[in-house]
């Protein structure tokens, strides 16, 4: 079974440029999550997709970051005119989804994309 | 405003020695507390988690401590290994782990021989 799978590993952008990462979740997973992280920081929430549903976009800047995950396909983040400031790793993961105290939602997350922006 | 407060930044432990990282949270709603792993150029791989119905879990060398009331949990790695050298993330959510993790800063383990 394999992990979560995110690609390109590294990817090199000029300023205004777009950038799009790619995620698979594993295998029976229905939801993923985009995390950013900074040099030296903590991973930050951005956006937590089902198949074809937003559920929660609120740690995603409202201008050029935009989400999705198809029914068929990856979950794509799309940064749309890149600037320096967006240069960071940026983190996939992807869970189950089920209820009550013993539930296994564990988020299992991908190797990330290194987005350079020049 | 931190949701999620991590300490030590850094932390240099001699081998077979115990490591102790500690996180304290202020959203009660929170009811998942795992702790994540991570190696230079890797993803985060999770190492353990607890939820608070529980004061205490381990799992060979690896046991968290849970304090609610004072809303603080602890990582305590036993006979720390050079190979335990990464960077170790507290985090928590809520709703048993459906929703987003709020992340700790980090801290970075090395074990010296």
């Amino acid at each position: 079974n394999a992990g979560v799978m995110q690609n390109p590993r590294h990817l090199v952008r000029r300023r205004g440029q777009e950038a799009r990462l790619r995620c698979s979740p594993m295998k029976g997973h229905s939801h993923v999550y985009w995390y950013r992280q900074l040099p030296e920081e903590g991973l930050k929430f951005m956006v937590y997709l089902q198949k074809e549903n937003i559920i929660d976009e609120s740690g995603m800047p409202k201008e050029r970051f935009s989400a999705e995950f198809p029914k068929e396909g990856p979950s794509i983040l799309r940064i749309q005119q890149v600037v320096r400031g967006d240069s960071a790793a940026y983190f996939c993961a992807s869970s189950p989804f089920s209820q009550g105290i013993s539930a296994k939602n564990i988020q299992y997350f991908g190797a990330g994309t290194r987005l350079s922006v020049l | 405003q931190q949701q999620v407060k991590q300490s030590p930044q850094s932390l240099i432990v001699q081998k077979g020695g115990i490591s102790i990282i500690n996180c304290a949270y202020e959203n009660t709603a929170f009811d998942y507390f795992p702790w994540y792993q991570q190696f230079p150029g890797k993803g985060p791989a999770l190492l353990i988690a607890i939820r608070p119905d529980v004061s205490e879990k381990k799992e060979g060398r690896f046991t968290i401590s849970f304090n609610k009331s004072a809303k603080q949990f602890s990582l305590h790695i036993m006979d720390s290994q050079p190979g335990d050298s990464a960077t170790y993330f507290c985090a928590a959510s809520s709703n048993g782990g459906n929703t987003p993790l709020v992340f700790g800063k980090g801290t970075r383990l090395s074990v010296i021989a």
